[in-house]
């Protein structure tokens, strides 16, 4: 049983350009998250979702978007990069329906902005 | 707001030797808690969650939490640490019956077991 994937594990942008992470959901998931990790600090919500559409989001500006796909599967795009945007971004998967749903977390994507 | 501390960046004990790593919380109504642990270039890992119920919950790899509701504590415990044990370790809390978009994380302890 495949866990939760994210691709790429590694990536080195500059101010400016724009960004495209990819995750694929614990199998039998349906709900995924992004959180930013900056170092030394713990995860900070970005956004999830269910359904294809964006069900919740956290404080973090219009550049960060997303995208779920029928599988599942999800990507976060951040435009217009900024230093202070270098950090892991980690996705988790859940499923709804059942009370203290679980997120099950990916490796992390680390992002480092230059 | 909900929010998280834990008070202490880094923990250290001795391999065989009882550790605590701290958590508390504030949140409105009550609390779902969950632990998790994270290794260098990892995610993270679930570790234990308290739900409703006992207040001592078992978890993974012989950790355990203790809740106490009129402390607002979620502390992690293990009767006998490992030198494996050493990562860094997160708190989350949420509030009752909401999803799990809505969790908010501690800073993280750092726990180091020395042989």
């Amino acid at each position: 049983d495949a866990g939760v994937t994210q691709s790429p594990t590694h990536l080195i942008k500059t101010r400016g350009q724009q960004v495209t992470l990819r995750c694929s959901p614990k199998s039998g998931h349906d709900t995924v998250s992004w959180y930013q990790q900056a170092l030394g600090q713990g995860p900070q919500f970005i956004f999830q979702y269910y359904e294809e559409e964006e069900r919740q989001r956290g404080n973090f500006p219009d550049r960060f978007s997303g995208h779920q796909f029928p599988n599942y599967s999800s990507e976060l795009n951040v435009n217009a990069l900024l230093l202070g945007d270098s950090a892991l971004y980690l996705c988790a998967s859940s499923t709804p329906g059942q009370g203290g749903d679980t997120q099950y977390f990916g490796p992390g994507t680390r992002l480092t902005v230059l | 707001a909900q929010s998280v501390a834990q008070p202490e960046d880094q923990v250290n004990v001795a391999e065989g030797n009882p550790l605590t790593v701290k958590c508390t919380y504030s949140v409105s109504g009550n609390p779902y808690l969950f632990w998790y642990v994270q290794y260098p270039n990892r995610g993270l890992q679930f570790l234990l969650k308290y739900i409703t119920g006992d207040n001592l919950v078992k978890g993974s790899y012989g950790f355990e939490a203790e809740f106490n509701k009129s402390q607002t504590s979620f502390h992690l415990k293990k009767p006998s640490a490992l030198v494996s044990d050493s990562a860094l370790y997160f708190c989350a809390v949420r509030p009752y019956n909401t999803n799990a978009g809505k969790s908010t994380f501690g800073d993280g302890t750092t726990l180091t077991v020395k042989p």
